[in-house]
């Protein structure tokens, strides 16, 4: 079954650290890739997409992504992480749910980041 | 350009009750997207609706759960007789079409759901 994998459910990071928080999917049809940021008690906010072209995707507050579609992965970096981006982060990929059906957006489970000031 | 709006915030509801969340999306966007959240299993995609049609209700629970998308007014997800395993937060998100999707899906803010 399709489905997205984040294999870091908890990180814990102090300021200034480099971060890089892994996501893969198995679907292998045409893909829109998204990284979402929950912060505490929030609602989800798109930090970046991918759809097409360059594989290196520049979101908001510092946060890229590369799409590697050799290995299904579309994991998400920040060099220096600051207290504020304590938050939940989602990876999510539109997946097709059945032969000719909808494009779904598919979360991963999650990863919280905890930042020490 | 008001977002996706979800009321109410908090709903308590005692077992056996009926829950009502809403769901009003962007202005332009006619394809809804309701997800549950428990905490350490991430977002469950429910069902996927357009104006006035499901489209896709494979992660909908089978009894008590139910979603519409009426050509007026907000996108409701039911659930009858609740039980304490229905606690969680329930989001809704919208976009403009199923794949064109420049600014990604927009998310409300949530209805968390507790059941007593």
């Amino acid at each position: 079954a399709q489905s997205v994998s984040q294999h870091n459910h908890h990180v814990i990071l102090s300021e200034a650290a480099s971060l890089e928080l892994g996501c893969n999917y198995s679907y292998g049809g045409t893909v829109n890739l998204f990284w979402y940021v929950q912060y505490p008690g929030q609602h989800l906010q798109l930090l970046l997409k991918y759809f097409s072209g360059d594989p290196l995707v520049k979101g908001i507050k510092g946060f890229e992504a590369e799409f590697i579609k050799s290995k299904f992965s579309f994991n998400l970096r920040k060099p220096s992480v600051q207290w504020s981006d304590t938050a939940e982060y989602f990876c999510a990929v539109n997946i097709r749910h059945a032969s000719g059906g909808s494009y779904i957006p598919t979360f991963g489970r999650g990863t919280s980041l905890i930042v020490h000031p | 350009n008001a977002g996706v709006m979800q009321n109410p915030r908090h709903l308590v509801r005692r077992r056996g009750q009926e829950a009502r969340l809403r769901c009003s999306p962007m202005k332009g966007h006619s394809h809804v997207y309701w997800y549950r959240q428990l905490p350490e299993e991430g977002l469950k995609f429910m069902v996927y609706l357009q104006k006035e049609n499901i489209i896709d209700e494979s992660g909908m629970p089978k009894e008590r759960f139910s979603a519409e998308f009426p050509k007026e007014g907000p996108s409701i997800l039911r659930i009858q007789q609740v039980v304490r395993g229905d606690s969680a937060a329930y989001f809704c998100a919208s976009s403009p079409s199923p794949i064109k999707i420049p600014d990604g899906y927009t998310f409300g803010s949530g209805t968390r759901l507790t059941v007593v």
